[in-house]
């Protein structure tokens, strides 16, 4: 039972774009930095961004990542079929027995 | 280019210590700034942090996992390992090692291509 929630599933057609959102606490997104992980079908996650908003090198800037408060969004613009894939977010919770929690999961569908 | 493969038993029994490798290679554990990860993935479900170990052998676990967990690293073959003892059922997952990076807060950014341990007699 993951500490950070996300929509199941979004959906859009090509082209269109897709939020995902997901929502912490002040013990984790409040007060740490959110990195976002694409899961595509039988794979290795792989990182889109990291301290909220940064994307690695090799990551086009379809993807984008915000944070307020205590949740944070992940955007995919320009949507493809390749985009087709679940999409995580992770952070570092700093309550007692810190550690390191990642999201639900959402799957994204292009329709 | 940093690569990490994990190596390790597919079947491990009920009440045994799945143990599992991760190698790396394109850089070296030793030269510090990583924390050097395992993270699992019940099938169909979502990821779970299990710990990891900084180069100098600290280690962070998962507190829902920590009276089972050790990781260790080896400088010398450029490797780390998973052990997780007293495993059930509930333990069968792919199992993913990963170097966590650190800019402002931990991160993700290289992933083995993960091994399935499937807990069964």
């Amino acid at each position: 039972q993951s500490v950070l929630t996300q929509p199941p599933s979004v959906s859009a057609a090509p082209g269109q774009k897709v939020t995902i959102s997901c929502s912490g606490s002040s013990s984790n997104i409040g007060n740490n930095y959110v990195s976002w992980y694409q899961q595509l079908p039988g794979t290795a996650p792989k990182l889109l961004i990291y301290d909220n908003n940064k994307r690695p090198s090799g990551i086009p800037d379809r993807f984008s990542g915000s944070k307020s408060g205590t949740s944070a969004t992940l955007g995919i613009t320009g949507l493809q079929t390749g985009d087709e894939a679940d999409y995580y977010c992770g952070t570092w919770d700093s309550s007692l027995s810190a550690h390191y929690v990642f999201g639900t999961g959402t799957k994204v569908t292009v329709l | 280019q940093v690569q990490l493969q994990e190596s390790g038993p597919g079947l491990v029994k009920p009440s045994q210590t799945l143990s599992l490798t991760c190698t790396v290679s394109g850089g070296s554990i030793s030269s510090g700034g990583y924390y050097w990860s395992w993270i699992r993935q019940h099938p169909g479900k979502g990821l779970e942090w299990i710990g990891y170990i900084y180069y100098s052998g600290s280690t962070y676990y998962n507190p829902s996992l920590k009276s089972r967990v050790t990781i260790s690293v080896d400088t010398s073959k450029n490797q780390f390992s998973l052990k997780l003892s007293s495993v059930t059922a509930a333990d069968t997952a792919v199992y993913y090692c990963a170097r966590g990076a650190y800019s402002s807060s931990v991160f993700f950014d290289y992933w083995g291509q993960g091994t399935l341990v499937t807990v069964s007699s």
